[in-house]
């Protein structure tokens, strides 16, 4: 039973161009919370999607923008990068009608030149 | 607002030592607590969660941990650490939206632990 799936695992980009990254989320479940986390920090929340819907976001600017699909996966966009927008982005998938914890996959490195 | 308290940036401890890493957290409503692991270069692992009974909950690897409500606190202990535990432990508190039932995690800043032999 394969987890949560998330590509690529690195990438390098440079300021003000756009970045799309995937995930799919582990089987059984629908939800799917992107996270950011800066090095030295606890990942903060952006977002979280449900039935191709983004549900809640965090407090992040609309350069943030996410999908998600029919088969649940899902793909999180950043446009304008700016050097901050380095980090570590973790995907998490949940079952909505349930308690259960987030799964997280191993995460994306974005770094920005 | 939820928030989650991670005292300490950093816990060094010889192998075989015991080791309690502090989590506090603020919340005016019914929790859900977690502590996660990182390992370099990889995603976060679930160690334990609380969400309702006992407040003693055991998780992997030995990993314990209590949850206090009086203190708001949900402290991770392990009676005997291995070199292998050196990671990033992360204490999280889930928050519910009370109109949608949405939940996301709020993290802590972490506690790096350090085991050498």
């Amino acid at each position: 039973d394969a987890g949560v799936t998330q590509s690529p695992t690195h990438l390098i980009k440079t300021r003000g161009q756009q970045v799309t990254l995937r995930c799919s989320p582990k089987s059984g479940h629908d939800t799917v919370s992107w996270y950011q986390q800066a090095l030295g920090q606890g990942p903060q929340f952006i977002f979280q999607y449900y039935e191709e819907e983004e549900r809640q976001r965090g407090n992040f600017p609309d350069r943030f923008s996410g999908h998600q699909f029919p088969n649940y996966s899902s793909e999180l966009n950043v446009n304008a990068l700016l050097l901050g927008d380095s980090a570590l982005y973790l995907c998490a998938s949940s079952a909505r009608q349930s308690n259960q914890p987030q799964h997280f996959g191993d995460g994306t490195r974005l770094s920005i030149l | 607002a939820q928030s989650v308290t991670q005292l300490d940036s950093q816990v060094p401890v010889f192998e075989e030592a015991p080791v309690e890493l502090r989590c506090n957290y603020s919340s005016s409503v019914s929790v859900y607590l977690f502590w996660y692991v990182q390992y370099p270069n990889q995603g976060l692992q679930l160690l334990l969660k609380y969400l309702s009974g006992s407040t003693l909950v055991k998780g992997i690897n030995g990993f314990e941990a209590e949850f206090n409500k009086s203190q708001t606190s949900f402290h991770l202990r392990k009676p005997s650490v291995h070199i292998s535990d050196t990671a990033e432990y992360f204490c999280a508190v889930s928050v519910k939206t009370l109109n949608t039932g949405f939940q996301k995690l709020v993290f802590g800043t972490g506690t790096r632990l350090l085991v050498s032999p």
